[in-house]
């Protein structure tokens, strides 16, 4: 299957402090991409759809100006979460999808204090 | 939004055992998708099966998906402890739009 990466890993920071998140695909071109959210013990939901060269896609309940996303190029997305607060802690995955199939990231797991 | 459910939530089973889950769906759907996610990690796909088919296979796994009752089943055959993960059906509208997942059902195989 396709490959999609994200960096970092994880991460732990600061009340107040942003965080920037990239996903990347490996091996193919992706002029869309997703950005998924799950907290503990709960599924995915759906933050906001990344496209390329345009502005993103935000789903209903979720802060764009607190949630930035940038798709650059054919092979990268990122989201930064600004002026993080802990209720921001969360696993933070993205998908790309070179054909039907939607492949995912490892996700990051962003702890805030 | 959350498509639909799976059902059960949660299901405990002996290795060797068959287990199977189910997801429904609210809308039209163009794929049914199924993952699986181990503790804290990303989603691994499964398998993908279209809205215009009944059943498919692969390997262990049997997924089939009945459009009319809008619902889907996974069947995993002779289960191991390695698949002690949860899992998740997903549903699409259209090709390349983002997925609805389902709730998930958490499976734990002991040996």
């Amino acid at each position: 299957g396709a490959v999609v990466s994200q960096h970092p890993s994880w991460v732990i920071c600061k009340s107040g402090t942003s965080v920037k998140i990239e996903c990347r695909s490996l091996d193919f071109q992706a002029t869309t991409m997703f950005w998924y959210r799950q907290f503990p013990k709960q599924s995915l939901m759906l933050m906001a759809t990344s496209n390329e060269g345009s502005k993103a896609t935000y789903e209903q309940g979720v802060e764009k100006d607190k949630f930035l996303i940038n798709h650059a190029s054919l092979t990268l997305s990122t989201l930064t979460v600004t002026s993080a607060h802990p209720e921001d802690s969360s696993f933070y995955i993205c998908s790309a999808s070179p054909r039907e199939t939607q492949y995912f990231g490892p996700g990051t797991r962003l702890l805030v204090l | 939004s959350q498509q639909g459910e799976e059902d059960p939530q949660a299901l405990s089973i002996q290795e060797g055992e068959n287990a199977t889950m189910n997801c429904s769906y609210k809308t039209s759907i163009n794929n049914l998708q199924w993952y699986r996610q181990n503790s804290g990690r990303g989603l691994v796909h499964l398998i993908l099966i279209r809205s215009n088919e009944r059943e498919k296979h692969s390997g262990r796994l049997r997924v089939t998906l009945d459009t009319s009752k809008k619902s889907s089943s996974l069947l995993i055959t002779a289960s191991r402890a390695a698949d002690t993960a949860s899992y998740f059906c997903a549903t699409d509208g259209k090709a390349g739009t983002a997925l609805i997942f389902g709730k998930g059902t958490t499976l734990s195989v002991s040996s």
